[in-house]
């Protein structure tokens, strides 16, 4: 199976700064790879999509780039609504596999 | 408006059995793709299953093979997950989630999801 290896684990960063997600994948998997957001408590929803597609509703600050192997999510500048666990996840290939996540937190 | 609604989710014994349910609305829902992806307490997002619009095409987490089936009724917007031989490790909240087109393709949206709790 695809493994994905996100970093770093946690992020402490303060609202205003940019923040820069990694998501490296064990194999390729072209650019079906895609971006989610998780708060606590809450169901997690898609941000970014076919490496760098934003979902229906998401707004501009973020952004994804990358393909085969090396994926970057980038949020311009951090708003107080941005904490939260962020995972990517591959659709190359059957199983599909997630990240194990990102916090962002506040510092 | 997409919305999903998980149910059937609780407490069972080891080696039990539970069906899930997840009621679609606001969609086609004969046309899509739908998901299953669970996440034990305090842990990151694992994948279940994805079923294909008609049900032709199913997918399982090899974790969870031979454990799980996963079924639509097209004419009632239901999917269901039919867990079976259940262990501790299986604890999670259960999310249904649509695919995002008419392929089996990303998770978009989710349903807030049930709980199910393995335990003696």
């Amino acid at each position: 199976e695809i493994v994905l290896t996100q970093s770093p684990a946690t992020l402490s960063l303060s609202p205003g700064e940019r923040v820069t997600l990694s998501c490296r994948a064990s194999q390729s998997v072209g650019r079906y790879l895609a971006w989610y957001q998780q708060k606590p408590g809450q169901a997690p929803r898609l941000l970014i999509y076919d490496a760098f597609n934003r979902a229906t509703g998401i707004p501009a600050r973020f952004s994804g780039s990358g393909s085969g192997t090396d994926f970057t999510l980038t949020i311009s500048t951090l708003e107080p609504e941005d904490f939260a666990i962020y995972y990517c996840q591959q659709r190359n290939d059957w199983p599909r596999t997630f990240g194990q996540g990102t916090k962002v937190e506040i510092k | 408006e997409v919305q999903l609604v998980e149910s059937g989710g609780g407490l069972v014994k080891p080696g039990g059995s539970l069906r899930l349910s997840c009621a679609a609305s606001g969609f086609t829902f004969s046309s899509s793709s739908m998901n299953w992806v669970r996440q034990a307490p305090g842990k990151g997002l694992e994948w279940v299953s994805s079923i294909s619009s008609s049900g032709t095409y199913i997918y399982y987490a090899d974790s969870l093979k031979g454990r799980i089936t996963t079924s639509r009724d097209n004419a009632k917007n239901l999917v269901y997950l039919q867990m079976n031989s259940l262990r501790a490790d299986d604890t999670a909240v259960y999310f249904c989630a649509k695919s995002l087109t008419d392929r089996l393709d990303w998770f978009d949206p989710w349903g807030q999801g049930t709980l199910v709790t393995v335990s003696s």
